[in-house]
């Protein structure tokens, strides 16, 4: 069944544009993580926030998760070009076996220069 | 070296043909995935391996059948597909089974079923 929801499904910015995607989730989860995506490529990684986290740091990314809310965001700063692409969000539900990743929709980025 | 590698990169095959999938990595990862992704869609598991062993399988149709003959490499062997079987084929790796190790995919196998 689906566990992460993600809006917006699309998103188009210009370049040097903050993007904010958020993720929603129904059940307990241990981390959530958002990974990338490049046009019919496999996944990166970008990062993984634990339930005990609020918030989190990598280069122009910012991490945040409200498990009262069951949702977390992805912000992107200063976009450029390259950062077109589908980002998704993944869960392993609490209660379930660890390896057991549930990816979001997705929300497509189109960063215009 | 941080890269998981598959091939082929496309692959046309027949209703009964038999192929394979391949994937390598050699970061001494110890849990390996296979997973399908549809056109504009997430991508959904089908197999873990934990330490060479099946440890989770999607209830995924047994014309799909992984092999792990070692910790490095991962199969995927495929016969007697339907057309809707056509999507990208990803295979990913971690450094051991759980929820806490990120995955590291490889680039894919775009798989058409005629």
């Amino acid at each position: 069944s689906q566990q992460g929801e993600e809006d917006p499904q699309a998103l188009s910015i210009q370049e040097g544009e903050n993007a904010t995607m958020n993720c929603s989730y129904k059940t307990s989860i241990n981390n959530l993580q958002w990974y990338r995506q490049n046009s019919g490529r496999g996944l990166v990684h970008l990062i993984l926030i634990r339930s005990n986290e609020r918030e989190k740091h990598s280069g122009r990314l910012r991490v945040t998760l409200d498990t009262s809310k069951k949702s977390s965001s992805l912000l992107i700063t200063a976009s450029r070009a390259a950062d077109t692409a589908s980002y998704f969000c993944a869960t392993p539900p609490a209660g379930t076996s660890g390896s057991r990743l549930t990816f979001g929709e997705g929300t497509q980025l189109t960063v215009n220069p | 070296d941080t890269e998981v590698t598959q091939t082929p990169k496309h692959l046309v095959m027949g209703m009964t043909n038999k192929k394979s999938l391949k994937c390598e990595q050699h970061m001494g990862h110890r849990a390996m995935y296979w997973y399908k992704q549809k056109a504009k869609k997430p991508p959904e598991l089908m197999f873990v391996y934990s330490y060479e062993k099946l440890s989770i399988n999607e209830s995924v149709p047994s014309r799909f059948s992984p092999e792990c003959p070692n910790s490095s490499l991962l199969n995927l062997h495929l016969h007697a597909l339907q057309p809707e079987d056509s999507a990208l084929y990803l295979c990913a790796s971690s450094h051991a089974p759980g929820t806490h190790y990120e995955q590291y995919f490889g680039p894919g196998t775009r798989l058409t079923v005629t």
